[in-house]
């Protein structure tokens, strides 16, 4: 059962404009929500995150969007630059029992940002 | 500013072989993580460890085990391997178990292991 859902393997956009990635998930006890970015022969780095109980993180350039009711959320970089180029991982977060947390995480979808 | 380090970067084995990847932190975190990445898959959680001493199960253990005997370090062995192990394998560490909860505590990441198994 993959309670955290990327459905697009890929996304290509141009430089300079808006690339938007998008994450589902099923698991309504998930309390925070990260996007990590990944690039070839590199461990994945934390890119921003967000709690449960807001609807938008900004942070330059990148922007989260969460949709509780929709249980739906999603990345938004502008403007896009070719270094952005790179797999992006959903994550979500929730308690597995006592005070530990269990991170999932998505497929990962591959921005390819266009020069 | 070193962070995560893995060790070795590459390994081919037979099957059957054992080997142990080597996983060392220099920022004094506390929880550490092994994850494994396939093909078209997200990262999967082997075994993680909450301290020095103490090491509990994630999604996928079967065939792995772990050893945290040093805060810095975090082992994980592999006692007869097999071609289902191949995979690239990712330590990561954390200074609590939220793991980037709120944005200020992320999991990092190492540059991973690439195994295979023939």
């Amino acid at each position: 059962d993959q309670q955290v859902k990327q459905n697009s393997p890929s996304l290509s956009v141009q430089e300079g404009r808006i690339s938007i990635l998008n994450c589902d998930y099923t698991n309504s006890m998930f309390d925070y929500f990260l996007w990590y970015k990944k690039y070839p022969a590199e461990g994945p780095t934390f890119l921003i995150s967000i709690s449960s109980i807001k609807d938008k993180n900004e942070d330059g350039r990148f922007t989260v969007f969460l949709n509780k009711s929709a249980k739906h959320l999603s990345l938004h970089i502008v403007p896009s630059q070719p270094g952005d180029s790179a797999v992006y991982f959903c994550a979500a977060s929730a308690r597995s029992g006592g005070s530990n947390y269990k991170l999932t995480f998505g497929k990962g979808t591959l921005l390819t940002v266009n020069p | 500013n070193a962070g995560v380090t893995q060790t070795p970067k590459f390994r081919v084995l037979k099957t059957g072989q054992s080997m142990t990847l080597l996983c060392a932190q220099d920022m004094n975190h506390e929880y550490m993580y092994w994850y494994r990445q396939d093909p078209g898959m997200g990262l999967r959680l082997i075994h993680y460890s909450v301290g020095e001493g103490t090491t509990a199960k994630g999604e996928v253990p079967d065939g792995y085990n772990v050893s945290r005997l040093k805060k810095q370090n975090f082992l994980l062995g592999l006692e007869s391997a097999a071609p289902s192990q191949t995979s690239v394998y990712f330590c990561a560490s954390s200074y609590d178990l939220k793991g980037g909860a709120g944005g200020n505590q992320p999991q990092h990441f190492g540059d991973g292991t690439r195994l295979s198994i023939l």
